[in-house]
Order: structure tokens, then sequence, then C-alpha cells
């Protein structure tokens, strides 16, 4: 079974520049999560996804990140503009609907810095 | 609301020594608890997890974690440390009424001393 897949895996760029980050969850996972990782914190959600259907965006910053998934499956993060303190890894993951909900499988992240 | 604590942001043993990772957490209902690794320029991996069967958990690599409710702890444990086990390892907490959203700990890093 292929795992989540991200892209790209890493990436530099100049603050106030704009930038997009792609997953593709585990095939059949209704549920798709995005995640901040600063260094040496834990995880932070950033938006949940159920389907096509945002479940929780509380914690986006929504004036200048945003997020879809169309069709239900792959999804798109794009941080416009980006700030220094954006600078973080930036994780996907999936889980299946209904049963097991609770566990969450990671793609690889991509690694932002922005100078 | 709920809340993770891990003890030690690092953590060091030599290899062949027992490995001992603390987790305690906040929650006002019955929880449901995991530990996940993390390597280097990786994402993260499911290592295990407490969904409210077997209080002895265990995992992926020779780990094994007890969640004790009256000390509200879910510490992680490998009897013997490994070099491979050098990483970052990370404990959450999720309730059904969250829609199962997890709270994560800081993290602890695991050092392996040769």
């Amino acid at each position: 079974e292929a795992g989540v897949a991200q892209s790209p895996r890493y990436k530099i760029i100049e603050k106030r520049q704009s930038v997009a980050f792609w997953c593709n969850p585990i095939s059949g996972h209704a549920t798709l999560y995005w995640y901040q990782q600063i260094l040496g914190q834990g995880p932070k959600l950033l938006i949940q996804f159920q389907n096509n259907g945002v479940v929780d965006d509380s914690q986006l910053p929504k004036d200048r990140f945003s997020a879809e998934r169309l069709k239900g499956v792959d999804s798109t993060l794009k941080i416009q503009p980006a700030k220094l303190e954006d600078s973080a890894v930036y994780l996907c993951a999936s889980s299946p609907s209904i049963l097991a909900r609770y566990e969450q499988y990671f793609g690889p992240g991509t690694r932002l810095t922005v100078t | 609301a709920q809340s993770v604590t891990q003890l030690g942001s690092h953590v060091s043993v030599s290899e062949g020594a027992l490995v001992l990772l603390r987790c305690n957490y906040s929650s006002s209902v019955p929880p449901y608890l995991f530990w996940y690794v993390q390597y280097p320029n990786q994402g993260l991996q499911l290592l295990l997890k407490y969904t409210s069967a077997a209080t002895l958990v265990k995992g992926i690599n020779g780990f094994e974690a007890e969640f004790k409710k009256s000390e509200t702890s879910f510490h992680l444990t490998k009897p013997s440390a490994h070099m491979s086990d050098a990483a970052e390892y990370f404990c959450a907490v999720t309730i059904m009424d969250s829609n199962y959203q997890l709270i994560w700990g800081a993290g602890t890093k695991l050092i392996i001393k040769p």
C-alpha cells in the first residue's frame, strides 16, 4: 500500500513570496490533515478535511494560509505571502473514515525555509 | 481540554540500556493515547496505541507502553536500546468528542551512546 505522498520535500523562498505544497493521501482515506511542525515542537494542526469538506480550520492563519481538497483526494496548502516565522516542516496525514479515524498516517513532510 | 506533557526534551542512554520516555496526559474523559517516532528528515510513524483494551501495549521495534489511569501516564519503554532507536518520540492524546484530533506533546529526542 502506497503511503502519504508530499511534494516538494524542501523549499526555500524569500519573505513575502508565495509557496504551495501538495499532498496525496493513502487511497481510500477520507480524512486529511495539514500540520505545521516548528523545530523542537510537536505538530500543530492547521486544517482537517473530511472528504472535500473542512472539519476544522480554527488554527489556520487565514489571512495568509489557504488549503483545498478538490474531489476529496489530494490537497494543496498555500502560503501567500510568507513570513519568516512560517519556516517549519509541513506535514500531511490521512486516516480512514469511521473506524480507526484516530490512526493517522504521515507523509515525509515539506521543509520550508523563509529567508 | 486535553493536554500532553513529555518530561525531558532530550534523553540519553547507552546502547543496551533501558529506554524510558515519560508521557503524562490530562483528559476529562477516557483517552486514546499514542506514541509516534520521527527519524531525521522523515514523517511521523505510529509506534503504538492505547484504545481502551489491554493497558500494556506492545508496538514495533520492541517498544511497549503501559496505560496507568491512576497516574495519568503512558510511558514508553524498551528493555535494550539500539543505535537505530535514535530519533524523536512524540506522545499524543485524543478523545472521541474531539473529532479524533490529536493533541501532541513537545517531543523527546532519544540519544543513544555507543
